[in-house]
């Protein structure tokens, strides 16, 4: 079946600096990628998602881009603030009949300090 | 405001008793799914629906079942709780597949469940 594997956490780093996720999937598809993304009390919400190999999908200064050869979907920061301490799902979506689910990661909790 | 919504928040229940959590989406989607969270293990699919009267397994189903009485509502049931179902308990709602690829999911605030 579908599998997503992303970094394990946490993810402690200093505001100002870079952050890379990494998210790497197994499917027999050709899936929709997304990051999620769920902050305290709160349940997840959508990053962005890329249905499409070889693009980028981007929000709020966040990148990730569908590498279908590598199947491999990194989310990367060029500078954290501490309001992006949160938790993140890589996800993928089959796309077809079989129910129009999503297989989520085991999510990588990040931790910027001001 | 679209939204889906929870109930309740949280609840604490007894071995071996009857948990119901609730769920009600105005979003006018046509599925439902409900998820559990637990750390090490992410978000896992537990039942879904693509609309009134259908309910389908996930991929961990043993010990769960669940209604969709209407377009709006889709309920999960533990007819039996066990400790091993302490959990947050997500809700979400998202379109049927199109062709251009999945659908986003939208998620309620959860149900934080401790089974004593």
């Amino acid at each position: 079946g579908d599998s997503v594997t992303q970094t394990e956490g946490p993810v402690t780093l200093s505001e100002g600096t870079s952050l890379t996720v990494n998210c790497s999937y197994e499917t027999k598809q050709y899936p929709t990628l997304f990051w999620y993304v769920q902050y305290p009390g709160e349940g997840p919400q959508l990053l962005f998602k890329v249905p499409k190999a070889n693009e980028k999908g981007s929000n709020r200064g966040f990148e990730a881009t569908y590498n279908k050869e590598a199947t491999s979907f990194h989310l990367q920061k060029a500078s954290v603030q501490e309001s992006d301490s949160a938790v993140y799902y890589c996800a993928l979506g089959g796309g077809n009949s079989a129910g129009n689910k999503l297989t989520f990661g085991i999510g990588t909790r990040v931790l910027v300090r001001p | 405001e679209a939204a889906v919504t929870q109930s309740p928040r949280n609840k604490v229940a007894v071995t071996g008793g009857k948990v119901t959590l609730s769920c009600n989406q105005t979003n006018n989607h046509n599925n439902m799914y409900w998820y559990r969270q637990d750390t090490g293990h992410g978000l896992r699919l537990i039942h879904y629906s693509y609309g009134a009267g259908s309910t389908e397994k996930g991929d961990i189903p043993d010990g769960y079942k669940a209604s969709r009485p209407s377009q709006e509502n889709f309920s999960l049931i533990l007819e039996l709780a066990t400790p091993s179902q302490t959990s947050v308990y997500f809700c979400a709602s998202g379109d049927a597949y199109w062709g251009g690829g999945q659908n986003t999911l939208y998620f309620g605030a959860g149900t934080r469940l401790s089974v004593l």
